[in-house]
């Protein structure tokens, strides 16, 4: 079945370590992104990418860093520059930029100890 | 930057009641997006309607879209316990900008 895969489902760091979360696509879609969210809140964008290779800022980029090495992969890491990292995580999918649906992930919980 | 803003924040309903979410935005919009997510997953898409549309079905859900207004409601009818989500709607600027913009959702809770 073609999906979006995150990995993984529960994380706990200690304050001052970088963390990287996983996020693997086999729908064949260009366009990822990552998106932080908060209890009660909506969605917020991280960083998105259209291409391999390239990869964009969203509104809270601070403290978070990424990479696009191949189509299927889009992994997001948390680094200790980034204040308040317990958040829910979620990665997704579209077949290009302008296409409207996304895909999503199951999502990740981080939470720093 | 949040567009979309649901209404109400949360919501109970008896099982068989129609339950209406409604979203206000700000800007002009390509499309309006509503999503579904269950407590502690990812979200689902539900429905998408573009900025010429004035309405849109899907199976018991039922979106209407009032650019006039700037708003669009999500009607589910016929509710069911596995209803109960929250419900996010999402817009997707024009002029070229293509960031989806999700509000904070409204929770419902429909009760057998």
């Amino acid at each position: 079945d073609g999906g979006i895969t995150q990995s993984p489902k529960y994380l706990f760091r200690k304050e001052g370590q970088n963390v990287t979360l996983s996020c693997e696509q086999n729908l064949n879609h260009d366009a990822m992104y990552w998106y932080r969210q908060d209890p009660g809140q909506g969605l917020r964008l991280i960083y998105y990418s259209q291409i391999v290779n390239d990869f964009q800022k969203g509104d809270i980029a601070e403290g978070y860093s990424v990479s696009r090495e191949k189509k299927e992969s889009f992994p997001l890491t948390v680094t200790s520059a980034q204040k308040n990292p317990t958040a829910f995580y979620l990665c997704a999918s579209s077949t290009g930029l302008t296409t409207g649906e996304l895909f999503f992930g199951e999502g990740s919980r981080l939470t720093v100890l | 930057s949040q567009q979309g803003e649901e209404d109400p924040q949360a919501l109970s309903i008896q099982e068989g009641e129609n339950a209406t979410m409604n979203c206000s935005y700000k800007t002009s919009i390509n499309n309006l997006q509503w999503y579904r997510q269950n407590s502690g997953r990812g979200l689902v898409h539900l429905i998408l309607i573009r900025s010429n549309e004035r309405e849109k079905h899907s199976g018991r859900l039922r979106v209407t879209l009032d650019t006039s207004k700037k708003s669009s409601s999500l009607l589910i009818t016929a509710s069911r316990a596995a209803d109960t989500a929250s419900y996010f709607c999402a817009t997707e600027p024009g002029a070229g900008s293509y960031q989806l913009t999700f509000g904070k959702g409204t929770k419902l809770s429909v009760i057998p």
